[in-house]
């Protein structure tokens, strides 16, 4: 069945670091992909999404690369600060879909001052 | 900025007993799901709904589970007959659009015990 996965389920970096967490998923047949951001006791938070006819995107302070070749994808998080400790999960979906998102399993990024 | 929101934010029943958790997605939403996230484990898909009937649902949302739009505002999601299982954080999202991105609510937790 399809899967996303995770590498790592725990991350820890120095303040002022950069971060990378990366994903693995097996659809391929997956349109587009999406990383949340997910804080204790709330619901995630939409961070950045890419499309599958893409290869990188980037937002502020985040970047999400994509390599369709090996279903792979990662999020790169700039000068990485306390306020960015959370659990990350990348989700993938589909058009013909309606929209559901398959979920990984999420890395929890702890930013050490 | 709008939000999706969630009551309650917990909720504490008997093994058995019926549930109703409700949702109010964001006002000019089409599309609406429901997830849960058993405690340390990653979200999964339940159900989506959209003009007003069930677009897709996994397995995980048998006989036990329903989801109505009794209203214009309103999105619930019940379960009939509660099992220690269904113990988990259930969350809402609603998105605009097929092309846009899925909003997420805090969530409720489920406790059956």
């Amino acid at each position: 069945g399809e899967s996303v996965g995770l590498h790592l389920p725990t991350l820890s970096v120095q303040e002022g670091d950069n971060s990378i967490i990366n994903c693995a998923y097996s659809n391929s047949a997956s349109d587009y992909f999406i990383w949340y951001k997910q804080e204790s006791g709330k619901g995630p938070q939409f961070i950045i999404d890419i499309r599958s006819n893409m290869d990188k995107r980037q937002g502020q302070r985040v970047t999400v690369l994509l390599n369709k070749t090996v279903k792979h994808l990662s999020l790169q998080i700039a000068a990485t600060q306390p306020g960015d400790s959370a659990v990350y999960f990348c989700a993938a979906g589909a058009y013909n879909q309606g929209g559901k998102l398959i979920f990984g399993q999420g890395t929890e990024l702890s930013v050490k001052p | 900025e709008p939000e999706v929101t969630q009551t309650p934010s917990h909720q504490v029943t008997q093994m058995g007993q019926e549930v109703i958790l409700r949702c109010v997605p964001i006002s000019n939403h089409l599309y609406f799901y429901w997830y849960r996230q058993i405690l340390g484990q990653k979200v999964e898909f339940l159900v989506s709904f959209y003009n007003n009937e069930i677009s897709e649902k996994s397995e995980i949302f048998d006989d036990q589970f329903s989801v109505e739009r009794p209203d214009g505002s309103n999105f619930t999601l019940k379960i009939r007959s509660t099992k220690l299982e269904d113990s988990a954080m259930y969350f809402c999202a609603s998105r605009k659009s097929s092309y846009n991105e899925q909003f997420f609510g805090p969530g409720t937790r489920l406790t059956v015990l």
